[in-house]
């Protein structure tokens, strides 16, 4: 299976900030990536897919990049509505997850 | 309104079984693969298993395989996720979702205890 490790795991910010999160994979998975945001006690949600396609109805302030192995989603000036636990996901193979990074205020 | 709803979760004692349920609306269902993903409390995403569109070919997590089985009604616009010999560490939130995961459900909460 390929293992998609994310970092940082947690990760305090201020409204307003530049805030990036990375995602490797175990081996070279194209740009089949994908970027969840979730928030407590609701089901996760598309942000990008393809590696740097937003997906319909996303914020701008949201992108991602890399292909291979080396993945990134940065949000440009976080917003209140912002914080919360963001996903890597492979759908190269068998899909998997990162461990998750979870967004906090400062 | 493209939408999946979740439903058949509960308490459960280890070793029983349970029958899951995702109804889709608002979408061509029969076009879509489909995946159940879980999420044990505190915990993160975990892929348990996926569908083709016509019910043909199906995948599991090592950690289900044998023990969980997943079908789909296209007529029913319906997906199912039958999990037999239930065990403590199945007990999640259990998600369905649409094709790329762009669509998910609500989720239903599964717990297995005595």
């Amino acid at each position: 299976d390929i293992q998609m490790t994310q970092s940082p795991s947690s990760l305090s910010a201020s409204v307003g900030d530049r805030v990036t999160i990375t995602c490797r994979a175990s081996q070279s998975i194209s740009s089949y990536l994908n970027w969840y945001q979730q928030k407590p006690g609701k089901a996760p949600k598309l942000l990008i897919y393809a590696a740097s396609s937003l997906q319909s109805g996303v914020p701008s302030r949201f992108s991602g990049s890399g292909s291979g192995t080396d993945f990134t989603l940065t949000i440009s000036s976080l917003q209140p509505e912002d914080f919360a636990t963001y996903y890597c996901q492979q759908s190269y193979s068998t899909i998997t997850f990162g461990q998750g990074t979870r967004l906090e205020i400062k | 309104e493209v939408q999946l709803v979740e439903s058949g979760g509960g308490l459960v004692q280890p070793g029983g079984s349970l029958r899951l349920s995702c109804a889709a609306s608002g979408f061509t269902f029969s076009s879509y693969w489909m995946h159940w993903v879980r999420q044990a409390p505190g915990k993160g995403l975990v892929w348990v298993s996926r569908i083709n569109s016509d019910g043909s070919s199906t995948s599991y997590a090592d950690s289900v395989k044998g023990r969980f089985t997943i079908s789909r009604d296209n007529a029913k616009n319906t997906l199912y996720l039958q999990m037999n010999s239930l065990r403590a560490e199945d007990t999640a939130v259990y998600y369905c979702a649409r094709g790329l995961c762009d669509i998910w459900g609500q989720g239903t909460m599964v717990t297995v205890s005595s």
